[in-house]
This record gives structure tokens, sequence and C-alpha cells, in this order.
């Protein structure tokens, strides 16, 4: 079955630790996308990218890292300089060009990561 | 800066009835317009999705509602059953290509059996 697959689904991490959350599809989408999910702030944008080796800063960027050195794949890496990181994190993708190319989101089940 | 502006917070309605959710715009370049439902602990999902050429698209109990000039859209569910507890997001964007999605603040909507 094409999906995302997002892990960890749950993480723990102390004050000053840098942690890695990985994304993969297997749907052949170009392009991959990082939301942040608060109560009552809805997603918002963290990074995404439209190619490979490519990436663009969404709203929040700051204290994230990203990289795209394959097509399937979109880390997001949480490091210690995220003032509150303590959220659940959404990996999406979607189709840019082509006739399949409805505009629609595919998401992954998401990580929360909780910061101790 | 928040460009979409998505209310109530928060919905309880009683099985059967009609749920409606509001959204509003700030940026007139949109033209894409979809609906996510998000069960709890897992992804967002699409609903259903509109451009700005109708006033009206319907899919089932789901209707999207669309008033260009006032920059508003909205979502009935109507005869909401106790599954159609969820989060709901409106989000919009311009076209359905290279541009992200910029989604509301959402909607918590618990239906009473």
């Amino acid at each position: 079955d094409g999906g995302i697959t997002q892990s960890p689904k749950y993480l723990f991490r102390k004050e000053g630790q840098n942690v890695t959350l990985s994304c993969e599809q297997n749907l052949n989408h170009d392009a991959m996308y990082w939301y942040r999910q608060d109560p009552g702030q809805g997603l918002r944008l963290i990074y995404y990218s439209q190619i490979v080796n490519d990436f663009q800063k969404g709203d929040i960027a700051e204290g994230y890292s990203v990289s795209r050195e394959k097509k399937e794949s979109f880390p997001l890496t949480v490091t210690s300089a995220q003032k509150n990181p303590t959220a659940f994190y959404l990996c999406a993708s979607r189709l840019l060009q082509g006739a399949r190319n409805t505009g629609e989101l595919f998401f992954g089940e998401g990580s929360r990561l909780t910061v101790l | 800066q928040q460009q979409v502006k998505q209310s109530p917070q928060s919905l309880i309605v009683q099985k059967g009835g009609i749920s409606i959710i509001n959204c509003a715009y700030e940026n007139t370049a949109f033209d894409y317009f979809p609906w996510y439902q998000q069960f709890p602990g897992k992804g967002p999902a699409l609903l259903i999705a509109i451009r700005p050429d109708v006033s009206e698209k319907k899919e089932g109990r789901f209707t999207i509602s669309f008033n260009k000039s006032a920059k508003q859209f909205s979502l009935h569910i109507m005869d909401s059953q106790p599954g159609d507890s969820a989060t709901y997001f409106c989000a919009a964007s311009i076209g359905t290509g290279r541009r992200a999605l910029t989604f509301g603040s959402g909607t918590r909507l618990q239906v009473q059996p």
C-alpha cells in the first residue's frame, strides 16, 4: 500500500538534545512538507521541499533543519535551538504536476515529541 | 500573520443536526480551498475542496459554500453523525502546485448521540 510513514510515533527528549523525525513516502510525490500542530493553532508550516536537494523555510523554521537527499525521504531535525519543541509533527506530500495532480496533500500519522 | 481565520474553535451538535464551520481569508490570490478532517492521533485527510469559479460544492452530506466577494467559505455537514466527531481544518493556497497550503486553526466537532 502506498502512503507516508513517520517514525517514531512517540519520542521523548531531554532539553539540549537534537532529535530527528523520519518521514518516508512511496507515493512518488514530488513535494514533501513538515507541519507542526499545537492545540488551538492549527497546522503551521516548518519546511517544504519541491525537489531533491532543495528545500524552503516555512513560517516557523527557526530551530529546525531538514534534508532531501532522496525523493522519498524528508527527515526533520529538531535542534536544541527550538525554544518550545513539544508538539505533534506531521509530514505530508503531494504531486506537483501531471493529470493526477489534484492538489491533495497526503499526511502521515504524525510523531508526538515531548521534551522533558 | 494568520491568513486563514477559522471559527468556531469547538462545536457541539446533536445527532441529525447541521454542523457549520466558517473560514475567512485575506489573500485574494488564493484559488484553492480544501477542508481536511482529522481523527485523534491521526494525520488529516482531505474531505472536500472547492475552486472560486463555483459558489457551492456538495459531496454526500458535506457541502462547501464559497463567497468570493466576502472572502469567506464554510463547511456544512448535514445530518451530522457521531462518526463525524473530529477536528476540521480549512485551508487555502495559490494553485494546487508549488505553493504550500495555509491552514486555519481548526474546529473540534463533537456530535452527541
